[in-house]
C-alpha cells in the first residue's frame, strides 16, 4: 500500500534549526513535495524533489533519498512565523499526491 | 509562482441548500484540478480529480451526486455541494496542475463551509 510517515509534532527554539523527516511508500514515484500550512489556511508550496540530493531555497532546504524512501525538510534560523504544520506528500505513478498527516511545528522564544 | 484563486473563502448556508465553490488558475492552464476536504487537525483528503472536458474521478466514499464537479475550461473548475447538511461543514481546497510543469504544486486559498 501507499503510505507517508512523518512525526506528529515537533518543538524548536527561535533562531535554531529543525529537521522534519518523512518516509514514503508509493506506487511508482514522481517526486516528493513539502507544504506549509498555517491553521485555517490552505497549504503553501515549499519544495519539490524528484532527484536525490539537497535543494536549498533560502532558510528552507529539502533532501531526498529515493533508495531509502526518505526525505527531510530543514528549516534554519527559525522564526515565530514558522510555527505551522508541514505536510509531506509523495506523488505516485499516476501523478496523484499521497499525503502525510502533517507535522505540527511549535516554535518557542 | 502560479496563482490559483478559490472563491468564496467563507460561506455559511442553510441546511438543504446548495453551495458552489470556484477554483481558477489565473496565470497558467490546468488540465487537472483536485478537490480536497480537510477536517480540523487532519490532513487533506482527496475527494475527486477533475479533468478539463471530461467527468471527474471521485475517490471511494465520496458521493458524486452530492459533490458535483465541473471542469469546463483549462482555467476553471467548480465544486457544488448539493443539499448541504451540517456534516458537510469543512474546509474545501482545490489545487491545479500546471500543464507546463505537470506537477501539482499550487493550491487555492480554501473555502470554509459552515452549514447551519
Amino acid at each position: 500500500g501507499q503510505n507517508i510517515d512523518q512525526p506528529t509534532e515537533m518543538t524548536a527554539t527561535e533562531g535554531a534549526i529543525v529537521q522534519i523527516n518523512c518516509t514514503y511508500q508509493t506506487s511508482g514515484f514522481n517526486g516528493l513535495f513539502w507544504y506549509q500550512q498555517h491553521a485555517g489556511e490552505a497549504p503553501t508550496f515549499l519544495s519539490y524533489n524528484v532527484l536525490d540530493g539537497l535543494e536549498e531555497k533560502g532558510r528552507f532546504s529539502s533532501f531526498l533519498s529515493r533508495s531509502k524512501g526518505y526525505s527531510y525538510l530543514l528549516l534554519k534560523e527559525l522564526q515565530m512565523k514558522d510555527s505551522a504544520s508541514y505536510l509531506c506528500a509523495g506523488m505516485d505513478s499516476n501523478y496523484q499526491l499521497i499525503w502525510g498527516a502533517g507535522t505540527k511545528l511549535i516554535i518557542k522564544p | 509562482g502560479a496563482v490559483v484563486s478559490q472563491h468564496p473563502s467563507r460561506v455559511i448556508c442553510k441546511s438543504g441548500t446548495s453551495v458552489k465553490i470556484e477554483c481558477r488558475s489565473l496565470d497558467f492552464q490546468a488540465t487537472t484540478m483536485f478537490w480536497y476536504r480537510q477536517f480540523p487537525k487532519q490532513s487533506l483528503m482527496l475527494m475527486a480529480t477533475s479533468n478539463e472536458g471530461s467527468k471527474a474521478t471521485y475517490e471511494q466514499g465520496v458521493e458524486k451526486d452530492k459533490f458535483l464537479i465541473n471542469h469546463a475550461s483549462l482555467t476553471l473548475s467548480t465544486l457544488t455541494v448539493t443539499s448541504a447538511h451540517p456534516e458537510d461543514s469543512s474546509f474545501y481546497i482545490c489545487s491545479a496542475r500546471d500543464i507546463g510543469t505537470d506537477t501539482e504544486a499550487f493550491f487555492g486559498q480554501g473555502t470554509r463551509l459552515t452549514v447551519v
